[in-house]
């Protein structure tokens, strides 16, 4: 079984702090994503990464950088946290599987609540 | 434009009765993949299904099948003989061959099963 860990549950940091959402897949994929899922506003795309040290950014990257330095272990960081950091956030891996295309897997989700 | 459209924003059934989740979605490609997650109350997004575009045999898994109609371009998901531990948000997603491992998400439909 595909295996996405997200070290952190339920996270409340206080305004100006920087925080550390770590996730860590098992399954040697290549490819990672950090969402962002707010009420009424679904999944939206934080960054990813295709390979170690690479990342691209996603819809919405603003507030958020992120680190790659290995290639299960995928980091979102929040520089100076924010209350409209407040939400769920998700990572995620994905597998080329045949007959073509990528599956995309997720994690348990972390509830950051700033303060 | 919202490449994949969830329009049931939220659906109550009693238990035991069926469901359909609608999902239909929208692409240039001649190839893509379409998938199911499910999401409970915990917060993690299982896979449930995935579905290639060369690909219309209906699936069937126990008590969920899935209806994949290429001229309406949609995907649409039935859970037969409702459950409560069936009560969760689902989403509907694609991705396609020409932009690989991006991946577009409805803002998913809110199902509650009730006793």
């Amino acid at each position: 079984d595909v295996k996405v860990t997200q070290s952190s549950r339920y996270l409340v940091k206080r305004t100006g702090e920087k925080v550390f959402l770590e996730c860590v897949q098992d399954m040697d994929h290549e490819n990672m994503f950090w969402y962002r899922q707010d009420p009424g506003l679904g999944l939206r795309l934080i960054y990813f990464s295709y390979d170690v040290k690479m990342k691209e950014k996603g819809d919405i990257p603003e507030g958020y950088s992120v680190s790659r330095e290995k290639k299960e272990r995928f980091s979102l960081i929040l520089e100076s946290a924010s209350t409209n950091q407040t939400s769920m956030y998700l990572c995620a891996s994905s597998l080329w599987a045949a007959p073509g295309g990528y599956t995309i897997y997720f994690g348990e989700g972390s509830w950051l609540t700033v303060v | 434009a919202q490449k994949v459209t969830q329009a049931q924003t939220e659906i109550s059934v009693v238990e035991k009765e069926d469901v359909t989740l609608d999902c239909v979605y929208e692409t240039r490609d001649t190839t893509y993949y379409l998938f199911w997650y499910k999401q409970p109350p915990s917060g993690e997004l299982v896979f449930l299904i995935r579905r290639n575009s060369f690909d219309e045999q209906n699936e069937i898994s126990g008590r969920y099948s899935w209806n994949f109609q290429k001229s309406t371009s949609s995907f649409n998901f039935t859970i037969t003989a409702s459950q409560v531990v069936d009560s969760a948000v689902y989403f509907c997603a694609l991705s396609e061959a020409r932009t690989g491992n991006q991946f577009y998400f409805g803002t998913g439909t809110s199902l509650t099963v009730i006793p």
